[in-house]
């Protein structure tokens, strides 16, 4: 079955300091890739998104990504994290063809002072 | 502005009642989704319809149901025989003939079951 892993529940870090959440897909055709985040009580917000083309992407408030193929991977990076970045991130897969999204079980950052 | 409202925000019920949660989008999407999303386990998809009067159930149909009368709303109903309703409930869209692909999110509807 096609799922997605984000394998770290929490992540806490300092601010100013750099960070990576890990996604991992398991279908092996090419996949249309999001990574959204979402604030308490909130909707989800698409941060970036990855179709075709370059392998690295930029997204919205400085995150960036980089698609592996050969590790069916898809992190989420940012250099330097600011206190409003405290939320929780959600990686999704879809496939071309299909109407499916489908969610990993997010990753909550907590963003110390 | 565009976008997609889901009302109410919060709705409290009492067991063996059915309950209509209210999704409305103005982006001119064709297909719709909702979602379920408790404490550590993501979202999963309850329906999802890519036009007018088609749905398909997803992978917690269960106890739920949908009607797709126009483009532009999606309600969903819980009914009594879900057996643990309580949760945050998101309703989103999209446009594949745009070929954008990602979804877009209502603010959620958190349905409490006393």
């Amino acid at each position: 079955a096609q799922s997605v892993t984000q394998p770290d529940i929490h992540i806490t870090v300092s601010e100013g300091a750099s960070l990576e959440l890990r996604c991992n897909y398991s279908y092996g055709a090419t996949p249309y890739l999001f990574w959204y985040v979402q604030s308490p009580g909130q909707g989800l917000q698409l941060l970036l998104k990855y179709f075709s083309g370059d392998t690295l992407v930029q997204g919205i408030k400085g995150f960036e990504a980089e698609f592996k193929r050969s590790q069916s991977s898809f992190n989420l990076r940012k250099p330097s994290v600011h206190w409003s970045d405290a939320a929780e991130y959600f990686c999704a897969v879809a496939y071309s063809g299909t109407y499916k999204y489908i969610f990993g079980t997010g990753t909550r950052l907590k963003v110390l002072a | 502005d565009g976008g997609i409202t889901q009302s109410p925000k919060y709705l409290f019920r009492k067991e063996g009642q059915n309950v209509t949660l209210s999704c409305e989008q103005n982006l001119n999407h064709d297909a719709m989704y909702w979602y379920r999303q408790d404490p550590g386990q993501g979202l999963r998809l309850i329906y999802y319809s890519q036009i007018v009067n088609d749905f398909q159930k997803g992978d917690i149909a269960e106890g739920y149901s949908v009607s797709r009368e126009k483009k532009e709303s999606f309600p969903l109903t819980v009914t009594s025989a879900q057996k643990n309703p309580t949760a945050f409930y998101l309703c989103a869209s999209s446009s594949p003939r745009l070929n954008t692909g990602e979804l877009f999110f209502g603010e959620g509807s958190r349905l409490t079951v006393l």
